[in-house]
């Protein structure tokens, strides 16, 4: 049984260059969220896919989209990058009816502005 | 509000018990989760509370008290592996806040 997958696993990027990052969900799993891990802190979250709709979004600009594909894989892309966008990308898979709101997460994928 | 505290970092000998606390703001309360997370990894959950209460998973217990806006993860027999940093994450909507994090150093 996979677990949550993301790709690439590192990426460097030049400012206001654009990116994309992927994330398969756990088998079984139909929600994803994505968060930004800055360095020393917490997750914080981008927004959260459903059926293949931003269900929820947290408090980033709309340089951040995303997709949700009908297999539930999902894309993070942001636009315009800023030096401030290098974190850690966290893709967290769930199952929308689950009672425990247990989240399943990817090991990420570690983002460098330049 | 949807801000979360929590002590910045922790530390205790292996064998020991130690509490990581965590208090929270009200709105739009769903619940407290707690992660681990080893420097380079991802974070993995531990336990939920839905309730009031201790939920109790292993040498983790996770307690709850709504009315006082505050939780603490207990981590019993430490051990040397132990040593990460632990997120208390609020329930909000389908989603989660999560706090700062408590870095956790387990000495021998």
């Amino acid at each position: 049984d996979a677990g949550v997958t993301q790709s690439p696993t590192h990426l460097i990027k030049t400012r206001g260059q654009q990116v994309t990052l992927r994330c398969s969900p756990k088998s079984g799993h139909d929600t994803v969220s994505w968060y930004q891990q800055a360095l020393g802190q917490g997750p914080q979250f981008i927004f959260q896919y459903y059926e293949e709709e931003e269900r929820q979004r947290g408090n980033f600009p709309d340089r951040f989209s995303g997709h949700q594909f009908p297999n539930y894989s999902s894309e993070l892309n942001v636009n315009a990058l800023l030096l401030g966008d290098s974190a850690l990308y966290l893709c967290a898979s769930s199952l929308a009816l689950a009672v425990s709101y247990e989240q399943y997460f990817g090991p990420g994928t570690r983002l460098t502005v330049t | 509000g949807q801000s979360l505290e929590q002590p910045s970092e922790v530390t205790a000998v292996e064998g020991a018990i130690v509490q990581i606390n965590c208090t929270y703001q009200t709105s739009g309360f769903y619940g407290l989760s707690w992660y681990q997370q080893h420097d380079g990894g991802a974070p993995t959950f531990l336990s939920y509370n839905a309730l009031d209460g201790l939920e109790e998973t292993g040498r983790f217990s996770s307690f709850l008290s709504r009315s006082d806006s505050y939780g603490y993860l207990l981590l019993q027999e430490l051990q040397m592996k132990d040593s990460a940093s632990y997120f208390c994450a609020r329930g909000y909507g389908q989603n989660f806040v999560f706090g700062p994090g408590t870095r956790l150093s387990v000495l021998p």
